[in-house]
């Protein structure tokens, strides 16, 4: 059973324009968020989090979107550089766990 | 390095065989987690230590499955009598505190292929 599901498997952008990645969940419980980014070979890197308290983080480039009435999550990369081109995770958590999504692979086109 | 270290980096175990992972946290991290991920699936929960106490091994797949982080630094992840379906990529995280808002970081991973 998928608590967090990541719809698109691949997502492709020009360079300069807004990537959004887009994450649904079915536990109302879970109360802190994430997104993670993976390069091939590599663990993934936390990128940003949102806790439930709250509907919108920014850093950067980045921005995280939560809407706990919909159970969706989002993640905004504007503008989207060719070294964005990776894979992400959008993650929850309630207590010690984190469930993960399956992952969108992110192509940034020069 | 500073970051989170595994080792072997790839592993190739014959079905049946038992096998051992090991992860090197980041000096000084209370909280350790196991995770395994499976070809094009994210990452799922197996376990979580708070220094050497493991406070929750419900992802555990089977009692085959078995990890110890005795000194409350380096953690090993066992697998016995491994069965195809064990393969995947066996990750480890780290973070600083007790709060789970503490940021994970990731090892690279260790690459299990059972045959």
């Amino acid at each position: 059973d998928q608590q967090v599901k990541q719809n698109s498997p691949s997502l492709s952008v020009q360079e300069g324009r807004i990537s959004i990645l887009n994450c649904d969940y079915t536990n109302s419980m879970f109360d802190y968020f994430l997104w993670y980014k993976k390069y091939p070979a590599e663990g993934p890197t936390f990128l940003i989090s949102i806790s439930s308290i709250k509907d919108k983080n920014e850093d950067g480039r980045f921005t995280v979107f939560l809407n706990k009435s919909a159970k969706h999550l989002s993640l905004h990369i504007v503008p989207s550089q060719p070294g964005d081109s990776a894979v992400y995770f959008c993650a929850a958590s309630t207590g010690n766990q984190f469930y993960f999504g399956t992952g969108t692979s992110l192509t940034v086109i020069p | 390095g500073a970051g989170v270290s595994q080792s072997p980096r790839y592993k190739v175990a014959k079905r049946g065989q038992d096998v051992a992972l090991r992860c090197d946290p980041i000096s000084g991290h209370v909280s350790l987690f196991w995770y395994q991920q499976a070809l094009g699936q994210g990452p799922e929960f197996l376990t979580y230590f708070q220094n050497e106490a493991q406070l929750d091994k419900s992802g555990l797949p089977s009692d085959r499955f078995f990890a110890e982080r005795p000194e409350g630094s380096v953690s090993t992840l066992k697998i016995q009598r491994t069965q195809q379906e064990d393969s995947a990529v066996y990750l480890c995280a780290s973070t600083g505190l007790v709060s789970r808002q503490e940021t994970q970081y990731f090892g690279p991973g260790t690459r299990l292929l059972v045959l």
